[in-house]
C-alpha cells in the first residue's frame, strides 16, 4: 500500500495563479481532510470529506475549493493564489473521524 | 467551537521521563489523539484516548481526564529520536482540531 500520497512535493507560484494540489489513498478510507500548517499555528483544517460526493468546510476555507468524486481522491484547488496562502499544505485519511488519520508527505507551497 | 493549550516548548534528558499537557475545551468531544512530527516530516499518530483513564503503548502513554478536559502524553526512556514536535487533538462531530504542538528537545 502507498497510503496517502500528495502531488507536487513543492510549488511556487505567482500571486493570482491557480493550481490544483492532488491527494490519493489507497486504504479505502471515507474520512479524508486537508490541513495547513504555518510556524507556531500548528494544523488547521480547510475542508474535509466523509465520503465521494460529500464536502463540507473546516476552520480556514477562504480561497480553498475541494471535491470527492471518488473514494480514493481528494484535490484541492487554489483558486487566486495569494502570499497569505504560502504554507505547507498536508492530505490526511482515516478509516472514521475520530479514528487515527495518515497524513500525506506534505506540499511545500510559495506564493511571491 | 473547540480550543486546545498546550506548552510551546519542553526541555528533557535523555534516558528521562516528561509529560506534556493538553487542556481543551469543545462543544462535542469523541476522544483526545496525540501526534508526532519530526521537522521537515508529517504528522504521525501516537495514541487515542476516547475513555478517561492511561492508554500505554511502549514507551508511550497518553492519559484523559473529560471532567477535566484535560489530557497528558508520557514519554519514557527518553531517546535522543524522540525530539520532535507533539500536537494534541480533539476529535468532535465530523472534524478535529489540533493544538498548536509542544516542541520536544532532548538533550544528552
Amino acid at each position: 500500500n502507498a497510503g496517502v500520497t500528495q502531488t507536487p512535493k513543492f510549488q511556487v507560484l505567482k500571486t493570482g495563479q491557480s493550481m490544483t494540489l492532488q491527494c490519493a489513498q489507497d486504504m479505502n478510507h471515507e474520512y479524508m481532510s486537508w490541513y495547513r500548517q504555518d510556524p507556531g499555528m500548528g494544523l488547521r483544517l480547510i475542508h474535509y470529506s466523509v465520503g465521494a460526493g460529500i464536502t463540507d468546510q473546516g476552520e480556514v476555507p477562504n480561497g480553498y475549493n475541494v471535491s470527492r468524486s471518488t473514494t480514493e481522491d481528494f484535490p484541492l484547488r487554489l483558486l487566486s493564489a495569494a502570499p497569505s496562502q504560502t504554507s505547507v499544505y498536508f492530505c490526511a485519511s482515516s478509516y472514521s473521524i475520530n479514528y487515527e488519520q495518515y497524513f500525506g508527505p506534505g506540499t511545500r507551497l510559495t506564493v511571491t | 467551537g473547540q480550543s486546545l493549550e498546550q506548552p510551546s516548548e519542553v526541555t528533557a534528558v535523555e534516558g528521562a521521563i516528561v509529560q506534556i499537557n493538553c487542556t481543551y475545551q469543545t462543544s462535542g468531544f469523541y476522544g483526545l489523539s496525540w501526534y508526532q512530527q519530526h521537522d521537515g516530516g508529517a504528522p504521525t499518530f501516537l495514541s487515542y484516548n476516547a475513555l478517561d483513564g492511561l492508554e500505554e503503548t511502549g514507551r508511550f502513554s497518553s492519559f484523559l481526564s473529560r471532567s477535566d478536559s484535560y489530557g497528558y502524553l508520557l514519554l519514557q526512556e527518553l531517546q535522543m529520536k524522540d525530539s520532535a514536535s507533539y500536537f494534541c487533538a480533539v476529535g468532535g462531530y465530523q472534524k478535529v482540531t489540533f493544538g498548536t504542538g509542544t516542541k520536544l528537545q532532548v538533550i544528552p
